[in-house]
């Protein structure tokens, strides 16, 4: 979890944009992920990019991922109430260890 | 993620008690593990297991003993708990162990 820093909370309008941001230290990692994880609920897989990539798109969310600077983000376009949620980023460790940051916790205030 | 169970969603148990923690995966995955979510800490890996076989135990007490008696299924068995235990816990499954892991909805333990 300490290889993987993200920022705790971020406050959003409902329709504007969200980004989260993520770093991380492993500079193998495989694959990195974006998770969401609903009030009482396990962790729900969003979307995860290949480390050869930099940017992936699947609707309304996009992920960019700088390897230089071992940074990945998530944004979500027009963030609705249901998005309201912490979201974990996490980056594939050797073989199958998943390393996961603490967690942000996103507010979509009306 | 309905393709990965977690039965019971919340329990409470003294610590003298026995329990057992069930998983099961409809996915048709090869590899399952266990973690542990306590408040303000990051998610740890617990136990690994592929094809039924554990390949990971990362340094949990013995009081936590998984069993995995098929690909499909994965238990936690719970003995003489302490207080600290409290968590959700989570069960995940992925098609191989390398792949991308998939998490069920938790049980919340609450150890008194």
């Amino acid at each position: 979890g300490e290889d993987v820093e993200q920022s705790l909370f971020l406050s959003v309008r409902e329709g504007d944009s969200s980004v989260i941001n993520c770093t991380y230290t492993d500079s193998s990692s495989t694959y990195l992920y974006w998770y969401k994880q609903e009030p009482g609920a396990g962790l729900q897989l969003l979307t995860y990019i290949f480390s050869n990539m930099d940017m992936k798109q699947d609707q309304r969310l996009t992920v960019l991922l700088n390897k230089k600077d071992k940074h990945l983000s998530l944004r979500i376009a027009d963030t609705q109430t249901g998005d309201s949620a912490i979201y974990f980023c996490a980056e594939s460790l050797n073989d199958y260890k998943l390393s996961f940051g603490a967690g942000t916790t996103v507010t979509v205030r009306a | 993620e309905t393709g990965v169970t977690q039965t019971p969603r919340h329990l409470v148990m003294g610590m003298t008690n026995k329990k057992s923690l069930k998983c099961e995966q409809h996915l048709g995955h090869n590899a399952m593990y266990w973690y542990k979510q306590s408040a303000k800490k990051p998610l740890e890996l617990m136990f690994v297991y592929s094809l039924e076989e554990r390949v990971e135990n990362n340094s949990v007490p013995s009081r936590f003993s998984p069993e995995c008696p098929n690909s499909s299924h994965l238990f936690l068995h719970l003995h003489t708990l302490q207080p600290e235990d409290s968590a959700l816990y989570l069960c995940a499954s992925s098609p191989v162990i390398r792949g991308t892991q998939y998490f069920g909805p938790g049980t919340r333990l609450l150890v008194l």
